[in-house]
């Protein structure tokens, strides 16, 4: 079946130090991708999206770009601030099979920490 | 526009208990989902739904119940409470863009 997988955590950085999270996918379809994060004593919310291969997705300075022939959709920032410590989820959900539920299937979560 | 609300947001039952967990949304969205969410799990779906008057069951449905009598109201109700359901509980809804959104999460210890 369709899996998401991430690196694990938790990551840790220095304030303006560059990040990475690393995220594979495994589909059958045509997902659509996506990244949230989740601030610490909150809910999920959308970090940024990527519809179809190539398309990049960018929000408060993280972007990801769907990568089909890599199945990849990394996450990155340039210069990440203490407030962007956070766990963040990579997800994907495949229009093509969605049918009538619009699940989405999760990876397991990055908890990144940054230092001041 | 308040998005998704989920009440109570905090709750301790003693085994056996039961409860229910409401979520409400305004966004007039057809889907919505329950979450579980626990230390290195990640989220798993508990249940979900298509629309008003339907539900099904996700990855982890057992000892839990839910229903969807109103299109914006999915109720998640746990009839006899064990220790291994204490977790934080997420609410979500979506329309046909599939970005789901979510509440603030309901924290349940059953001692």
């Amino acid at each position: 079946g369709d899996s998401v997988t991430q690196m694990e955590g938790p990551v840790t950085l220095s304030e303006e130090a560059f990040l990475t999270i690393n995220c594979t996918y495994t589909a059958t379809g045509y997902p659509s991708l996506f990244w949230y994060v989740q601030y610490p004593g909150e809910g999920l919310q959308l970090l940024l999206k990527a519809t179809k291969a190539d398309d990049k997705g960018s929000n408060k300075g993280f972007e990801a770009t769907y990568r089909k022939e890599t199945t990849s959709f990394h996450l990155e920032k340039g210069s990440v601030q203490v407030s962007d410590s956070a766990v963040y989820f990579c997800a994907l959900s495949d229009q093509a099979r969605a049918g009538n539920n619009r699940k989405l299937i999760w990876g397991l979560g990055t908890s990144l920490a940054v230092n001041p | 526009n308040a998005g998704v609300t989920q009440t109570p947001k905090f709750r301790v039952l003693k085994t056996g208990q039961s409860m229910t967990l409401l979520c409400a949304q305004d966004m007039n969205h057809e889907y919505m989902y329950w979450y579980r969410q626990d230390p290195g799990m990640g989220l798993r779906l508990i249940h979900y739904s298509v629309g008003e008057g339907t539900t099904a069951k996700g990855e982890v449905p057992d000892g839990y119940n839910v229903s969807r009598l109103k299109k914006q109201n999915f109720l998640l109700g746990l009839e006899s409470a064990a220790p291994s359901q204490t977790s934080v509980y997420f609410c979500a809804s979506t329309t046909m863009t599939d970005t789901q959104y979510f509440g603030p999460g309901t924290r349940l210890t059953v001692l």
